[in-house]
């Protein structure tokens, strides 16, 4: 049974930090791995989605990568801002269509201060 | 990006009520949606498989009399609670797949 685990739970820096935010999963048999955010009481908007025969993605001042073998991968938030203060969840499919059924983590709540 | 709706974004209901939550993807079609439940300050656990002119799968726990899914086109599932209980108060968020999943904004239910 697929587990994902995230490392820390909670997290507060200030402003202008970078931070990398971490990622762990049980079987390494995935079909992608998607990040995503989650603002107190809102919906998930998506991040980063890595296939399992990539090694990373980038967005803007987000960087996902992914080591399959050991299952990993790490969330980098580079100059971090207030408005990155958020819940980062980190989910695994094991197939697509039918069967892309998404295993998430608990996630990150991250706080960055002014 | 793909989007998808959810309808109601807030209801609040009476114990033994029925609540249904409407769930559209509105600029494509999708075959399999899912329905997620989040309890607070916990993460998202996945509830059942909505498959377009089939039966629902549902996750081990998840009682199908009492959360009834329909998924009757390409751009719209429906999932009912029945019977709603205090303890069904939660955040349910649905998604709906193409090469990956795009999420609805959520539906907060609670139950007096």
């Amino acid at each position: 049974k697929q587990e994902v685990t995230q490392i820390p739970a909670a997290l507060s820096v200030p402003e202008g930090e970078n931070l990398v935010l971490n990622c762990s999963f049980t079987d390494s048999a995935i079909y992608n791995l998607q990040w995503f955010r989650q603002d107190p009481g809102k919906g998930l908007t998506s991040l980063l989605l890595i296939q399992s025969s990539q090694r990373e993605q980038t967005s803007g001042r987000l960087n996902a990568s992914l080591d399959k073998s050991s299952g990993r991968s790490t969330l980098y938030i580079a100059a971090s801002q207030p408005g990155d203060s958020a819940t980062y969840l980190c989910a695994v499919s094991h197939g697509s269509g039918n069967t892309g059924k998404l295993i998430f983590g608990q996630g990150t709540t991250l706080q960055v201060k002014p | 990006g793909a989007v998808v709706s959810q309808h109601p974004s807030r209801v609040i209901c009476k114990s033994g009520t029925s609540v249904k939550i409407e769930c559209r993807s509105l600029d494509f079609q999708a075959t399999t949606m899912f329905w997620y439940r989040q309890f607070p300050k916990q993460s998202l656990m996945l509830m059942a498989t909505s498959n377009e002119g089939s039966k629902a799968t549902y996750e081990q726990g998840v009682e199908k009399d009492k959360f009834l899914i329909n998924h009757a086109s390409l751009t719209l599932s429906t999932l009912t609670v029945t019977s709603a209980h205090p303890e069904d108060s939660s955040f349910y968020i649905c998604s709906a797949s193409l090469n990956e999943q795009f999420f609805g904004p959520g539906t907060r239910l609670t139950v007096l």
